[in-house]
């Protein structure tokens, strides 16, 4: 079954500390990540997506295939990161861009 | 500025007593979606609709209807909501529904069941 895990719920650094948000996924094929955020009270939107290979308000994500993972990167958090940070897939050559989310990652910046 | 709207923002009913959540969209695109997120858990899509095309996921229980009368809106209808149902229900779009399209996501809609 298709399924994305982010492992941790919650996690707390300091401003200027290194970040990783772990989220790793199971599917039997080639599918298309993204990591979604969703400020307070805002809504959620689009950070990043592998295949663009970009870097988003200094975040990258590289989706590692053997260790099926796509972990999202910060060298220095900001406390404007803090937020919710979900995971998600598509299935790679669906029409119907179907996400899948992980149960989320509550950032906490602190000063 | 285009974007997906959600009304009504917070929506209390009774339990059993039908439901209808409103989503429209300024951006013209060619699918909705709506998913179901309960309280700690990931969003959950219900079902999706590609241009009039309605398509229903499988797990997706009977109680939950939709409605597509034009391409700008999208009605959730819970025909006897349970206490079960309680949940924020986010409507989504995109472009064209292919697998790398960036969603867009309303600010969703919190559903209290009495």
């Amino acid at each position: 079954a298709q399924r994305v895990t982010q492992p941790e719920k919650l996690l707390s650094v300091f401003k200027g500390a290194p970040v990783e948000l772990k989220c790793n996924y199971s599917y039997s094929g080639s599918p298309e990540l993204f990591w979604y955020v969703q400020y307070s009270r805002q809504r959620l939107q689009l950070l990043l997506r592998h295949i663009s290979r970009e870097s988003i308000k200094g975040f990258t994500a590289d989706l590692n295939k053997g260790e099926t993972s796509f972990h999202l990167k910060k060298p220095f958090a900001q406390e404007e990161d803090s937020a919710m940070y979900y995971c998600a897939l598509t299935h790679g050559s669906s029409n119907t861009g179907k996400l899948i989310f992980g149960q989320g990652t509550t950032l906490q910046v602190k000063p | 500025d285009a974007m997906v709207i959600q009304n009504p923002r917070y929506q209390v009913t009774q339990f059993g007593k039908p439901v209808t959540l409103s989503c429209s969209q300024t951006l013209n695109h060619n699918v909705m979606y709506w998913y179901q997120q309960k309280s700690s858990q990931a969003p959950k899509l219900l079902f999706h609709y590609y241009d009039k095309d309605f398509n229903n996921e499988a797990d997706t229980p009977d109680n939950f209807q939709s409605r597509r009368p034009n391409t700008s809106f999208c009605f959730l209808d819970i025909r006897s909501p349970g206490l079960g149902d309680a949940a924020m229900y986010l409507c989504a779009t995109s472009r064209t529904g292919r697998s790398t399209d960036t969603q867009y996501f309303g600010p969703g809609t919190r559903l209290t069941v009495l």
